[in-house]
């Protein structure tokens, strides 16, 4: 069965200091993978997906499939990028296949 | 705002007691998604409609649940017979039709609590 693990609940940095995310999945075929983000008081809303390959915010996620990892990557944490980050998972067909992670809370200290 | 509603916002009941919950997706979006939300966790994948058409449902799911969109547009979630462990933030959630890996847009919660 298809799974998500994010393996730190809470990850701290200061403003200025590079952040990783991290992200593991299982799933025997192909899957799409996307980061999704909640800020304070607000709606849960695509951050990036895998396959448009691009930076949203300064943040990208390279789709590592020999080590089932898509950790999630700022060079620069800045302090409005604190929020709650979910990775998720999704196969072929939508409905079970989409999977969340349980989350990594991300404070970025002044 | 153009984005999903869901209300009511917060709901709290007894155990024992049915509740209903409504979305309201984006005017567009063909499919519709219910998901729900533990403490410490991500969303769990609850039902999605397709148009009014119900096309999956998760096996964890009991038969206390059950959702309807009727008209494929605003859509239904109701419990019956409420218990502790139905606490939980529900989501809605929609997208477009145009391939499975659209974007999904989410509505800000149902919050139940069953005393």
């Amino acid at each position: 069965a298809q799974r998500v693990t994010q393996p730190e609940k809470l990850l701290s940095v200061f403003k200025g200091a590079p952040v990783e995310l991290k992200c593991n999945y299982s799933y025997s075929g192909s899957p799409e993978l996307f980061w999704y983000v909640q800020y304070s008081r607000q709606r849960l809303q695509l951050l990036l997906r895998h396959i448009s390959r691009e930076s949203i915010k300064g943040f990208t996620a390279d789709l590592n499939k020999g080590e089932t990892s898509f950790h999630l990557k700022k060079p620069f944490a800045q302090e409005e990028d604190s929020a709650m980050y979910y990775c998720a998972l999704s196969g072929p067909r939508y409905g079970q296949n989409f999977v969340f992670g349980p989350g990594t809370r991300l404070s970025v200290l002044p | 705002d153009t984005g999903v509603s869901q209300d009511p916002r917060h709901k709290i009941t007894k155990r024992g007691q049915n509740v209903t919950f409504r979305c309201d997706p984006i005017s567009e979006h063909n499919r519709l998604y219910w998901y729900r939300q533990t403490l410490g966790q991500g969303p769990e994948f609850l039902t999605y409609f397709q148009n009014e058409a119900q096309l999956e449902k998760s096996r964890l799911l009991s038969d206390r649940f059950s959702a309807e969109r009727p008209k494929g547009s605003f859509s239904t979630l109701e419990i019956q017979r409420t218990e502790q462990g139905d606490s939980a933030m529900y989501l809605c959630a929609s997208s477009r039709e145009l391939r499975s890996t659209d974007t999904q847009y989410f509505g800000p919660g149902t919050r139940l609590t069953v005393l």
